[in-house]
């Protein structure tokens, strides 16, 4: 059974670096049918795909425009996890982070999906 | 990139009702969307995927359709237990995008 457990902090201030980590247990963040992402919810934004991170015979990286210059999204091999860094947070930033596996074409699904989610950690920015 | 319009933002229905919410892309997409069911303190959940395809131990009162631009989603009979926030989500084009939310309630 696929699980993803979050870590990180839940209040931070501005300017300030955000790092979420995310462990998986049951899949390995170098399968060939998965990528790994990172999704906020927020009042203002309501849900928004933030980036990935996936093995292709090597590592790929994509992010959103919106943070694309304030992002980095690493995998950890050795502890089979991924991680977020988010820069200079603003109170914009606040809102509900979720790692999310993407489970895509292959023995078990044709299309692409959200399948399995992280239980959320909700980060305030505030002064 | 891709925006997705869903329309309501929020409904309220009597149990047993049938509920329909759309989602628009502003490109086509074939049907390359999913549905998502979100309730607070809890994971997300997707429902349908590929614009029609009923996920694993869904109940079969949830369906989606459309292709294109154009998509629906539907509960047959609206059940307390389906009190929550749905939203579309394309994966057409990296970004992924998702609608705005439609939050359902009982009436």
């Amino acid at each position: 059974q696929v699980q993803l457990r979050q870590s990180g902090p839940g209040l931070m201030k501005p300017s300030q670096t955000l790092s979420l980590t995310c462990a998986i247990s049951g899949d390995s963040v170098s399968s060939d049918f998965a990528t790994w992402n990172w999704i906020r919810l927020s009042p203002s934004r309501g849900l928004e795909w933030l980036g990935r991170t996936y093995y292709r015979s090597k590592w790929y990286n994509e992010y959103a425009l919106s943070v694309k210059n304030r992002i980095t999204i690493n995998p950890d091999t050795s502890k089979n996890q991924f991680s977020m860094q988010l820069n200079s947070v603003t109170p914009d930033d606040t809102g509900l982070y979720y790692c999310a596996r993407e489970e895509v074409p292959g023995p078990k699904r044709v299309g692409y999906a959200f399948d399995m989610w992280g239980q959320g950690t909700m980060v305030a920015v505030s002064s | 990139d891709i925006q997705m319009t869903q329309s309501p933002s929020s409904l309220s229905a009597s149990v047993g009702d049938r509920v329909t919410i759309t989602c628009q892309a502003s490109q086509g997409i074939s049907n390359y969307l999913n549905w998502y069911q979100l309730k607070p303190g809890k994971a997300p959940k997707v429902l349908i995927s590929d614009a029609s395809n009923l996920e694993t131990g869904v109940p079969s009162r949830f369906s989606g359709g459309g292709s294109g631009t154009d998509f629906t989603f539907t509960i047959s009979s609206l059940q307390p237990e389906d009190i929550a926030t749905y939203y579309c989500q394309q994966y057409e084009n990296v970004p992924y995008s998702f609608g705005q939310g439609t939050k359902v309630e009982i009436k």
